[in-house]
C-alpha cells in the first residue's frame, strides 16, 4: 500500500524557517515525482512545489520561489520541503504528493498524504 | 498561468439526484490534462478522474467527467450520502499546475 507520511509542521515566527518531510512506503520512489501542496484555513489548494524522480528538475509556485526548497532522498524515500522567510500567508495544511510518473510535465497527483500544519505567527 | 473556474460554489442535492459540476479553464488545455480530486471534511484531497474522463483505481462508476473546449465536467450519477466533499479540478498541462476554486456538493 501506497503511504506518504508528513512531519515538521509547526509554530513558527515570521521570518523564521522549517523543515517539513515526506517518508514515503510501498512504491518505487524514485521513479516518480513528487510535490507538496497546500491548503490555507477553509480555503482551497495551492500547488506549491514538485520534483522529478531523479531530483533533477524542480518547479516552484511564484509565491514560494526564492523562500522554499523542495529536495529528495531517494536513498531514504524522503521528500524535503524547506522553508525560510515564512509569511504569515505560509499559513497551511501542507500536503505531500505522489505523481503518477518520474517526470514533471503532464503527470498529475495520484496519492496525498494527510498533511502536516504550519502556523506563521507572532 | 491557466485559471479555473467552478460553478456552482455550492451545490445542495437530495440523495439519488445528479450532481453536474463545471470548471472552465481560462484557455486551451492540451490533450485533456485535467484531474477531478474529491476532498471530505477532514480529509486528504483523492483522486477521482484523470486525463478528464477516466476513472481512477477503485473510484465507482457513478462518477464520470467529460470535456467540451475549455469546459470540463464531473457528473455523479446519483447521489448518495458518501459524496458530501468539496470537488476541484486541476489543469497539469502547463506549469504551474492550478485548481480551480472548488464546489462543495451538500445532501438536502
Amino acid at each position: 500500500e501506497v503511504q506518504l507520511l508528513e512531519s515538521g509542521g509547526d509554530l513558527v515566527q515570521p521570518g523564521g524557517s522549517l523543515r517539513l518531510s515526506c517518508a514515503a512506503s510501498g512504491f518505487t520512489f524514485s521513479s516518480y515525482a513528487m510535490s507538496w501542496v497546500r491548503q490555507a484555513p477553509g480555503k482551497g489548494l495551492e500547488w506549491v512545489s514538485a520534483i522529478t524522480g531523479s531530483g533533477g528538475t524542480i518547479y516552484y509556485a511564484d509565491s514560494v520561489k526564492g523562500r522554499f526548497t523542495i529536495s529528495r532522498d531517494n536513498s531514504k524515500n524522503t521528500l524535503y520541503l524547506q522553508m525560510n522567510s515564512l509569511r504569515a500567508e505560509d499559513t497551511a495544511l501542507y500536503y505531500c504528493a505522489k505523481d503518477n510518473k518520474g517526470g514533471y510535465n503532464y503527470a498529475y497527483t495520484d496519492v496525498w498524504g494527510q498533511g502536516t500544519a504550519v502556523t506563521v505567527s507572532s | 498561468e491557466i485559471v479555473l473556474t467552478q460553478s456552482p460554489g455550492t451545490l445542495s442535492l437530495s440523495p439519488g439526484e445528479r450532481a453536474t459540476l463545471s470548471c472552465r479553464a481560462s484557455q486551451s488545455v492540451s490533450s485533456s490534462y485535467v484531474a477531478w480530486y474529491q476532498q471530505k471534511p477532514g480529509q486528504a484531497p483523492r483522486l477521482l478522474i484523470y486525463g478528464a474522463s477516466s476513472r481512477a483505481t477503485g473510484i465507482p462508476d457513478r462518477f464520470s467527467g467529460s470535456e467540451s473546449g475549455t469546459d470540463f465536467t464531473l457528473t455523479i450519477s446519483r447521489l448518495e450520502p458518501e459524496d458530501v466533499a468539496v470537488y476541484y479540478c486541476q489543469q497539469y498541462d502547463s506549469s504551474p499546475r492550478t485548481f480551480g476554486q472548488g464546489t462543495k456538493v451538500e445532501i438536502k
